[in-house]
C-alpha cells in the first residue's frame, strides 16, 4: 500500500492564480480530509468527506473547494490564491471505524504552498 | 464543542531526561484521544491513542500517556529522552462518537540536547 499520497510536494503561486492539490489513498477509506498547518496554530480542518459524492466544510473552508467523485481521490482546489493561503497542507484518511476501536487517521506527506 | 490545549509550545530536555508534554481537553469526555508526532518536513504519525480500554496507553518509541478524567488531561511522557525524539508533537481528540473529525492542539516542539 502506498497509503496517502499528495502532489505536488512544493508549489509557488502568484496571487490570483488557481491550482489543485491532489490527494489519493489506496486503503479504501471512506473518510478523507484536508488540513492546513500554520506555525503556532496546529492543524485546522478545511474540508472533509465521508464518502464519494459527500463533502462538508471544516473550520476554515473559505477560499477552498473540494469534490469526491471516487473513494480514492479527494482534490483540494484554490480558485484564486491569496497570500493568506501560504501554508502546509495535509490530506488524511481513515476508515470510519471509530466505534470499533480500530480508528486511525493516516496522513500524507504534505504540500508546502507559497502564495506571493 | 471539543477543544484541546497543549501547554508549552516549546519544551527542551537533556538526553536521558524525562519527557513530559501536556495536553488538556475540554470538559466533556471525548471518545478518543491521540498523540501524533511530526518529524521535520514529514507528515503526522500516530504515537498512541486512548479508546477507553485502559487509562494508561503505551505507544511507539517508548512513549506513553495517561488519561485522567478528574484532571481532563492526557499528558505524554517518556522516561528517557533520545536525540531522535526531537520533533513536534500534537494532541488531538475526536469530535464525537459519530464522526472521524479530529480537533488538534497547537503542538509542542520538543528539543533534546546532548
Amino acid at each position: 500500500n502506498a497509503g496517502v499520497t499528495q502532489t505536488p510536494k512544493f508549489q509557488v503561486l502568484k496571487t490570483g492564480q488557481s491550482m489543485t492539490l491532489q490527494c489519493a489513498q489506496d486503503m479504501n477509506h471512506e473518510y478523507m480530509s484536508w488540513y492546513r498547518q500554520d506555525p503556532g496554530m496546529g492543524l485546522r480542518l478545511i474540508h472533509y468527506s465521508v464518502g464519494a459524492g459527500i463533502t462538508d466544510q471544516g473550520e476554515v473552508p473559505n477560499g477552498y473547494n473540494v469534490s469526491r467523485s471516487t473513494t480514492e481521490d479527494f482534490p483540494l482546489r484554490l480558485l484564486s490564491a491569496a497570500p493568506s493561503q501560504t501554508s502546509v497542507y495535509f490530506c488524511a484518511s481513515s476508515s470510519l471505524l471509530l466505534l470499533a476501536g480500530e480508528f486511525e487517521q493516516f496522513f500524507g506527506p504534505g504540500t508546502r504552498l507559497t502564495v506571493l | 464543542a471539543q477543544s484541546v490545549t497543549q501547554l508549552g509550545s516549546h519544551v527542551s530536555v537533556s538526553e536521558g531526561a524525562l519527557v513530559l508534554l501536556r495536553c488538556n481537553y475540554s470538559s466533556s469526555v471525548p471518545p478518543y484521544l491521540f498523540w501524533y508526532v511530526q518529524y521535520p518536513n514529514q507528515g503526522l504519525q500516530l504515537l498512541l491513542k486512548y479508546t477507553s480500554a485502559a487509562t494508561l496507553v503505551k505507544g511507539i518509541n517508548g512513549f506513553e500517556a495517561e488519561f485522567k478524567k478528574s484532571e481532563t488531561s492526557f499528558h505524554l511522557t517518556k522516561p528517557s529522552a533520545h536525540m531522535s525524539d526531537a520533533a513536534e508533537y500534537f494532541c488531538a481528540v475526536s469530535e464525537g462518537y459519530n464522526t472521524d473529525k479530529l480537533i488538534f492542539g497547537t503542538g509542542t516542539r520538543l528539543q533534546v540536547f546532548p
